[in-house]
């Protein structure tokens, strides 16, 4: 149980161009889901977080209007690159949790590797 | 400020046990976090502690004292499987997670 899917694993863009990731929870309610950014040989950075049906929240430094966060849904969760360079290339997880986990634990979906040409 | 620190990489031979340490300063806490993440791959959960001491599953323990901002992450029994890094994460007094950088495991034959 508790699985979360990401679409696409991989993707290559031009420059200039927007990206949609998709990260749905398949077999839970997803009460809040993260999207994170990883570069290589460096740990998970939090983006931001959201709340079904709620504005998502910023990290300090993220661009919202660059990186547009959905939650349309308790299974479905979208981030948007827009306009994309080089430098957003990275490897873009989420993950997602429910009320219940006796952990608050987290189940992370296995990523979204994008290279901006 | 928040900080998370693990040791970068280390080494260890096959059948044999590994301890990678964590130290952390965050703002509150509730709960320490330990996850292992194959290159390429995403995180995948393997232990949480939010009392001090020790918790086993398996081939893999996790300790906790929260006095002194301190875990570790006990491998035993290592298998070639077994190289991955690991990450520590904190959850803070917001319930958000704090990450370490990941300790690069290599497993030798």
């Amino acid at each position: 149980g508790a699985v979360v899917s990401q679409h696409p694993s991989r993707v290559i863009c031009k420059s200039g161009t927007s990206v949609k990731i998709e990260c749905r929870s398949l077999d839970f309610q997803a009460t809040t889901m993260f999207w994170y950014r990883q570069f290589p040989k460096q740990s998970l950075m939090l983006m931001a977080t959201s709340n079904e049906g709620s504005k998502a929240t910023y990290e300090q430094g993220v661009e919202k209007d660059k990186f547009l966060i959905n939650h349309a849904s308790l299974t479905l969760s979208t981030l948007t690159v827009t306009s994309a360079h080089p430098e957003d290339s990275s490897f873009y997880i989420c993950s997602a949790s429910y009320l219940g986990t006796d952990v608050n634990e987290q189940f992370f979906g296995p990523g979204t590797r994008l290279t901006v040409l | 400020g928040q900080n998370i620190d693990q040791p970068t990489e280390m080494t260890a031979t096959e059948g044999a046990i590994v301890q990678i340490n964590c130290t952390y300063q965050t703002s509150g806490f509730n709960g320490l976090f330990w996850y292992q993440q194959h290159a390429g791959e995403a995180p995948t959960f393997l232990s949480y502690n939010v009392l001090d001491g020790l918790e086993e599953k398996g081939r893999f323990s996790s300790f906790l004292s929260r006095s002194k901002g301190y875990s570790y992450l006990l491998l035993k029994e290592l298998q070639m499987k077994d190289s991955a890094s690991y990450l520590c994460a904190v959850m803070d007094s917001n319930y958000q997670l704090i990450w370490g950088a990941g300790t690069k495991l290599i497993i030798k034959p």
